[in-house]
Parts: C-alpha cells; sequence; structure tokens
C-alpha cells in the first residue's frame, strides 16, 4: 500500500519568509495529493491539492509542485502571516479498491510576528 | 450551518466503559468517514462509508463498531474502553465513494480521554 514520509515535523519560521514543508510517496500510481491545514481544536481543512497531470499549481500564497518521477511533492508558502500557522498535512492516495486517503505525519508551522 | 457536525466535543470517561460519538453532514455527500488522530497528531483512517454500505474497514479492533442509519449521519460506538483508545475522532465526508480523489469535509473532532 501507499506510504507517505512528510518533513520538517515542525518548522518556524518570521513573518514575511516563505516556508516550504516536503512529501514523498512510495506507490507510482498514486494520482492526488491534497495538502491540509489543521488549526488549534480544529479539523483539518483542504487547502490545495494537485492532480499528477499537472506539475506546479498555484493559488495566492500558496502553490504546490509535484516531481512524479522522485515521487515527492511539495508545499510552498510565500509571505507567511501568524494566521498561517497550524499543523499541515499532505496526503497521497492508494489507487485500489480501497479509495484510501494516505495521510503524512504532519508538519507544525510556527509564523513569528 | 455546520457542515459536519460531531457530539460530543469532549468525551472523558474510565477503563471499560462503552461510549459513542455522533456525526451527521448536511452536506449532501455519500460517503462519510471516520479517522483518529494520535497524540502525536498522525491521522489514520477507521472506517467508510457510501450509502449506508461499509466500504473501508481498516484493521481496528473490533470493540469498534461504526453504524450508518442512513448517509448523512455516521456514529461510532466504542465498547470496553482501553487507555490507548485516547485520541481525537474526526468525521469527515465526501461527495463520492472515491473520496480519495476529492474534497474531505472534517468534523472539528471528539476528543476521547480514557482515564
Amino acid at each position: 500500500g501507499e506510504n507517505v514520509e512528510q518533513h520538517p515535523s515542525t518548522l518556524s519560521v518570521q513573518e514575511g519568509d516563505s516556508a516550504v514543508i516536503k512529501c514523498t510517496y512510495s506507490d507510482s500510481a498514486s494520482n492526488y495529493f491534497p495538502w491540509y491545514k489543521q488549526e488549534l481544536g480544529k479539523g483539518p481543512q483542504l487547502i490545495i491539492d494537485i492532480r499528477s497531470n499537472v506539475g506546479e499549481k498555484k493559488d495566492q500564497r500558496i502553490a504546490v509542485t509535484l516531481n512524479k518521477t522522485a515521487k515527492h511533492f511539495s508545499l510552498h508558502i510565500t509571505e507567511t502571516q501568524p494566521e498561517d500557522s497550524a499543523v499541515y498535512f499532505c496526503a497521497a492516495n492508494q489507487v485500489d479498491s480501497s479509495y484510501k486517503l494516505i495521510f503524512g505525519s504532519g508538519t507544525r508551522l510556527l509564523v513569528r510576528p | 450551518d455546520t457542515a459536519v457536525s460531531q457530539t460530543p466535543k469532549y468525551l472523558v470517561t474510565q477503563m471499560g466503559n462503552d461510549k459513542s460519538i455522533k456525526c451527521e453532514q448536511n452536506l449532501g455527500h455519500d460517503t462519510m468517514y471516520w479517522y483518529k488522530q494520535d497524540s502525536k497528531k498522525f491521522l489514520k483512517i477507521m472506517f467508510s462509508y457510501n450509502n449506508k454500505e461499509l466500504i473501508i474497514n481498516e484493521t481496528v479492533p473490533n470493540r469498534f463498531s461504526p453504524k450508518s442509519p442512513d448517509k448523512a449521519h455516521l456514529n461510532l460506538h466504542i465498547n470496553s474502553l482501553e487507555l490507548g483508545d485516547s485520541a481525537v475522532y474526526f468525521c469527515a465526508s465526501s461527495q463520492s465513494r472515491t473520496g480519495n480523489t476529492g474534497e474531505l469535509f472534517f468534523g472539528e473532532g471528539s476528543r476521547l480521554t480514557v482515564l
């Protein structure tokens, strides 16, 4: 089955700097890679996703890149703000009849004012 | 109006007790899930139902039993609670049974503490 590894586990940046979180996946058949943001006391919320037919996707200050050959994908947040502080999860789909989404272990991002 | 709502938000109970967590979604989705998030924040799927049919049943102890009375509701019953069951349990829903290719909508979680 699919295995997703995520790093770093914690990341502290100064407000206005960029933050990058990286994930690798094991199953070359995976074709859907979402990123979720979890604020304190809340459930995870989708912030951006990418499918295997594109290499990059942007939405304002966030972007995701995908390298299918190397089986890794990254989340880039530019001009970070204190409200970006949260736990971020990457995920990859398991392409079989299980319909599972396999999550990474999470990255706690702290944006210092 | 909350899209995916879970009750209770907090649950503190003794080992050996039986407890239930309820979930309701008003998004009109066909598929609902239970995820467990442990103290290290790791998110792991437990169960998934599509139109009241169980489609994902991970290797969890059979003390955990999901029940879906209709496609808008998915409850989780846990028998003989153990210390290791302490976690945050998230309910989620998606538009189709292929929830692994589209957005999952999560509830706010139910924090279970077993003493």
